[in-house]
């Protein structure tokens, strides 16, 4: 079985400092993790992915994951953010190509000037 | 990129009637697509998966006869919610996979309001 946990539903921080949004999953099975952001009325917008290629994933918009096996975790990290990161952070694990996601139950970002 | 078009992207109907909603990938073909729903402030909630072709499988609590999910085409699938009732507001979010790829790709999102 495969389940995902977000600490922190809700996280501000000040424009510029460093975002932190953190994700702990099990899996029986070596996972795939994603990042999503979900901006107001819309849909999900891939950030980043790990599929047991480099622990360290970096994606679009200047975030970036490293994947620790050892603590489970998959914790999304911005160096400075940037009053456009406020949004809805949702991290999923799913077991492979074509297998079903499960999220987490979100981190919404609020950015502070 | 891989594409994924949801069509209505709000939609209000009255209690009683039934919606349809459309979900396309423009330039891939779906080997799988999921339905989510999503209320105010939670997380998606997988309702059920469907493979081109095949009865979609439905996630324990989801009423299958409630939710009607067909995936006629590999690019195609539709999800109508029937006899509305207000209950069933909220946020319908459709993902597809393709053959081999690690990664779901999203819908825009429909928001049904009943009254």
């Amino acid at each position: 079985a495969q389940s995902v946990t977000q600490l922190g539903s809700h996280v501000s921080v000040s424009e510029g400092a460093l975002v932190l949004l953190r994700c702990n999953y099990s899996s029986s099975v070596p996972p795939y993790l994603f990042w999503y952001v979900q901006y107001p009325n819309q849909g999900l917008q891939l950030l980043l992915k790990y599929t047991s290629a480099a622990t360290l994933v970096k994606g679009i918009n200047g975030f970036e994951a490293e994947f620790k096996k050892s603590e489970t975790s998959f914790h999304l990290t911005k160096p400075s953010a940037h009053m456009s990161d406020a949004a809805e952070y949702f991290c999923a694990v799913s077991e492979g190509s074509g297998n079903q996601f499960y999220f987490g139950t979100g981190t919404s970002l609020t950015v502070i000037p | 990129g891989a594409v994924v078009s949801q069509h209505p992207s709000r939609v209000i109907c009255k209690s009683g009637t039934s919606v349809k909603i459309e979900c396309r990938s423009l330039d891939f073909q779906a080997t799988t697509m999921f339905w989510y729903r999503q209320f105010p402030k939670q997380s998606l909630m997988l309702m059920a998966t469907s493979n081109e072709g095949s009865k979609a499988t439905y996630e324990q609590g989801v009423e299958k006869d409630k939710f009607l999910i067909n995936h006629a085409s590999l690019t195609l699938s539709t999800l109508t919610v029937t006899s509305a009732h207000p209950e069933d507001s909220s946020f319908y979010i459709c993902s597809a996979t393709r053959d081999k790829a690690t990664e779901a790709f999203f819908g825009q999102g429909t928001r049904l309001t009943v009254v």
